[in-house]
């Protein structure tokens, strides 16, 4: 049972545009929510995070937003630019626990 | 170093062979996990170490699969009798805690391919 669900495997933005990754939970007990980067041969690296008593959450282009209703969250990327293209990862926990879910990824490719 | 060392960074190995992967984590951090990114996948929870607390090995896929973690740092992944399903990237993880708010810190991985 995938209890955190990247949709879409992959995304093409252009140099400039927005760049919107998605994930989608199943838990609503998940109250913690984090993204990931990923480039090839390397470990994910942290990107931003976001608990359930925001909305919203920014770090200069990057954004996180979390709708706890719908049980979604996004992260914008804007401007988009062509060192951001990697494998983006959403990941939940619930304070109860410390076992982080991982979603299967999305692998953002920014055009130049 | 300043972040999760892993190694080695990449192995290949004979299928029925043994392999030990090891993890050392950020000084100072008393969380440690063991995920599993096979191609195309997610990353897999395989098992956690929290302080001197028993640790989670709940997903450890099959009971080839060990883990220890010594004197609360260092963490070795032991697969016995690879399999060609066990070629995957192998990453350790750790935070300073579990309390929410706590970030997990990847290191690079260990590349297993079992031929």
């Amino acid at each position: 049972d995938q209890q955190v669900k990247q949709n879409s495997p992959s995304l093409s933005v252009q140099e400039g545009r927005i760049s919107i990754l998605n994930c989608d939970y199943t838990n609503s007990m998940f109250d913690y929510f984090l993204w990931y980067k990923k480039y090839p041969a390397e470990g994910p690296t942290f990107l931003i995070s976001i608990s359930s008593i925001k909305d919203k959450n920014e770090d200069g282009r990057f954004t996180v937003f979390l709708n706890k209703s719908a049980k979604h969250l996004s992260l914008h990327i804007v401007p988009s630019q062509p060192g951001d293209s990697a494998v983006y990862f959403c990941a939940a926990k619930d304070s109860g626990t410390y076992k982080y879910i991982f979603g299967t990824g999305t692998r953002l490719k920014v055009l130049a | 170093g300043a972040g999760v060392s892993q190694s080695p960074s990449n192995k290949v190995t004979e299928k029925g062979k043994d392999v030990e992967l090891r993890c050392d984590p950020i000084s100072g951090h008393t969380a440690l996990y063991w995920y599993r990114q096979s191609l195309g996948q997610g990353l897999e929870f395989l098992i956690y170490f929290q302080g001197n607390s028993a640790p989670d090995k709940s997903g450890l896929p099959s009971d080839r699969f060990s883990a220890e973690r010594t004197g609360g740092s260092v963490s070795t992944l032991t697969i016995q009798r690879t399999q060609q399903e066990d070629s995957a990237v192998y990453l350790c993880a750790s935070s300073p805690g579990t309390a929410m708010g706590n970030t997990i810190y990847f290191g690079e991985g260990s590349w297993l391919t079992v031929v």
